[in-house]
């Protein structure tokens, strides 16, 4: 079946360093892939998307680039903050109407 | 705009005892859904409400029961708890068709002893 694998945290940086959160898919043909973030104490909200190979979503200075070879879909932002701590939840979804398929989530941890 | 309002925020429960997770949502959505949310597993269906007076099996529904009260209450039962049933529980709701993007509430965190 479809499934999704996030690497495994939590991943812990200072202030300013560079983030990637690996990403990759199971699936039989293309879905439309997702990232989610958790703050503490709140539910997930949508962080950005991508539909299609080689779309690139962004939000918030984070970007993820949809890579239809290697199946995955990274996250990564250039100057974490500390106020980007939480959890991040890669998703996919094939078509509209179906539901999602969330992986096992990244704890980010930013220090001053 | 309160979005997705769950109740209660906490609730500890023994062991066969029961309970009803409430969920209200406020942004018209047709579609509501009850995930649990367990370390390192991410974020499982349990049930879900396509649309009004409609309710269907998500991923891991055993133990459960939900009743779709009206369009925008989606109730979740636990009819006699299990420590296997220790989770934080999430509602969310979405437009229909789902395009990607759900709605969540605060999550409820449930113990069962």
């Amino acid at each position: 079946g479809d499934s999704v694998t996030q690497m495994e945290g939590p991943v812990t940086l200072s202030e300013e360093a560079f983030l990637t959160i690996n990403c990759t898919y199971t699936a039989t043909g293309y879905p439309s892939l997702f990232w989610y973030v958790q703050y503490p104490g709140e539910g997930l909200q949508l962080l950005l998307k991508a539909t299609k190979a080689d779309d690139k979503g962004s939000n918030k200075g984070f970007e993820a680039t949809y890579r239809k070879e290697t199946t995955s879909f990274h996250l990564e932002k250039g100057s974490v903050q500390v106020s980007d701590s939480a959890v991040y939840f890669c998703a996919l979804m094939f078509g509209a109407g179906n539901m999602l398929t969330f992986g096992g989530g990244t704890r980010l941890m930013v220090k001053p | 705009n309160a979005g997705v309002t769950q109740t209660p925020k906490f609730q500890v429960l023994k062991t066969g005892q029961s309970m009803t997770l409430q969920c209200a949502q406020d942004m018209n959505h047709n579609s509501m859904y009850w995930y649990r949310q367990d370390p390192g597993m991410g974020l499982r269906l349990i049930y879900y409400s396509a649309s009004e007076g409609t309710t269907d099996k998500g991923e891991v529904p055993n133990g459960y029961n939900v009743s779709r009260l009206n369009k925008r209450e989606f109730s979740l039962r636990l009819e006699s708890a299990a420590p296997s049933q220790t989770s934080v529980y999430f509602c969310a709701s979405s437009e229909l068709p789902l395009t990607g993007e759900l709605f969540f509430g605060e999550g409820s965190r449930l113990t069962v002893l």
